[in-house]
């Protein structure tokens, strides 16, 4: 079974841009979350969706949003991109939305933005 | 406010020597506890979950413990190898809810 794949792997953007990242989960998973990885602040959930619908949100601000669609592949939207928001994204999948489910997490999108 | 605090930062040991980690957490009320590890540029892998109920659990040469009362958890390596090296990362899970509460992680090296 092939794994959580991202893409793109890395990206470079400037400050005001906006950027989509994408997420495969596993197949038959239909729980996805993303989660933003940075030296400082370490793993920190944004959002985490389950069969189309968001279940659950982070504290980041609106101009990070999401979707999953009726495949339960997953985007990540940001708008007017932030230095701040240079990190390494992540997404996961699992097969429900129980928590004691594994989540196998993707390699992640590597974000610097100049 | 669900806190995880890790420790400690980073460490160094020897190829084929053990340690142990240490996690502490105030997540209330607990649904489990899981320890990841991160490769350099991967992603996180589940090494353990542990429920409220369970104190040990084993992963090969990783084995970790829960003492709920007090919140906190530890992993201990045992006879590390080179691949080792990475970041390990405690991971508390809220009853009810799917949201997670991440540590900072410990960074650990393990030299020849």
């Amino acid at each position: 079974k092939a794994g959580v794949t991202q893409t793109p792997r890395y990206l470079i953007k400037t400050r005001g841009q906006q950027v989509t990242l994408s997420c495969s989960p596993i197949s038959g998973h239909r729980s996805v979350s993303w989660y933003q990885q940075t030296p400082g602040q370490g793993l920190q959930f944004l959002f985490e969706y389950f069969s189309e619908t968001q279940r659950n949100k982070g504290n980041f601000p609106g101009r990070f949003s999401g979707r999953q669609f009726s495949n339960s592949r997953s985007e990540m939207n940001v708008s007017t991109l932030e230095l701040g928001d240079s990190a390494l994204y992540l997404c996961a999948s699992r097969s429900s939305g129980n928590p004691f489910d594994t989540q196998y997490f993707g390699p992640g999108t590597r974000l610097t933005v100049l | 406010k669900n806190q995880v605090e890790q420790s400690p930062q980073s460490l160094i040991i020897l190829e084929g020597k053990n340690c142990t980690l240490q996690c502490n957490y105030t997540v209330s009320p607990f649904s489990n506890l899981r320890w990841y590890k991160q490769d350099t540029g991967r992603g996180p892998v589940s090494l353990t979950i542990m429920t409220f109920s369970e104190n040990t659990k084993s992963n090969g040469r990783y084995t970790a413990t829960l003492d709920a009362d007090t919140k906190q958890s530890s992993l201990h390596i045992t006879a590390s190898q080179l691949s080792d090296s990475a970041s390990y990362i405690c991971v508390v899970s809220e009853s009810g809810y799917s949201t997670l509460t991440f540590g900072k992680g410990t960074m650990l090296l393990v030299s020849p």
